[in-house]
């Protein structure tokens, strides 16, 4: 158990639908990652957040968005869903910001769009 | 472009059988991680090793950062190691990790 927290483990819903992952980091990790696991784009990076803030985008659509709250906790929403967004979704998290800090690993978030 | 690539990317083995799985990279690193998943889809952090040697039971792994490319090593494998190992790194330009296409692991009994 890495300590970092995703619900829910599964989420199936219909095309054109809106959803929100959401993510509690380890006790004490300030900085928050999204990552997206498809079978033809394999793990990508989405976003970073540390301390309530946004730090880095990655291959994240526009129809995605994320937030982190001052409790660290962090919320994934995707909204006008495609069969292409099915995917297992990843959040990490680290101590820090910078590029030196172990990443640990969430159980992930399953989504299916029907 | 930059770049992270697994070597195989397929692997048979009987159990006991000792394995040598590559990752090569492209860019200077921060941050170099192996992952295994499970088949439940889980992401288990095995080590966080941007230079240097560790071992952990089993399992070793080496990191050459200077030649941009880091080993793991499996030893007497068991049929609970089967899964797909990833080699993950932060180049010295970002902050996410950039996964490599893994390298998916059968230990048949």
């Amino acid at each position: 158990d890495s300590g970092v927290t995703q619900t829910p483990k599964h989420l199936i819903t219909a095309t054109g639908q809106r959803v929100t992952l959401r993510c509690s980091p380890r006790s004490g990790d300030l900085s928050v990652y999204w990552y997206q696991q498809s079978l033809d784009q394999g793990l990508q990076f989405l976003i970073h957040y540390y301390n309530g803030e946004e730090r880095a985008k990655g291959n994240i659509l526009e129809r995605f968005s994320a937030q982190q709250f001052p409790d660290l906790h962090s919320e994934l929403n995707l909204s006008s869903l495609e069969l292409g967004d099915s995917a297992l979704y990843f959040c990490a998290s680290s101590a820090g910001h910078g590029s030196y800090n172990e990443q640990f690993f969430g159980p992930g978030t399953r989504l299916t769009v029907l | 472009g930059i770049q992270v690539e697994q070597s195989p990317p397929d692997l048979i083995l009987q159990e006991g059988a000792n394995s040598t799985l590559r990752c090569n990279f492209s860019d200077s690193v921060n941050n170099l991680q192996w992952f295994h998943q499970n088949p439940w889809g889980q992401l288990i952090n095995l080590f966080y090793i941007p230079s240097g040697t560790k071992q952990n039971g089993r399992l070793s792994a080496t990191t050459v950062a200077t030649e941009r490319y880091s080993l793991l090593y499996i030893s007497s494998s068991q049929t609970t190691d089967s899964g797909v190992y990833f080699c993950a790194v932060v180049f010295n330009s970002g902050y996410a990790l950039n996964f490599g296409k893994g390298t998916s692991l059968l230990v048949t009994p």
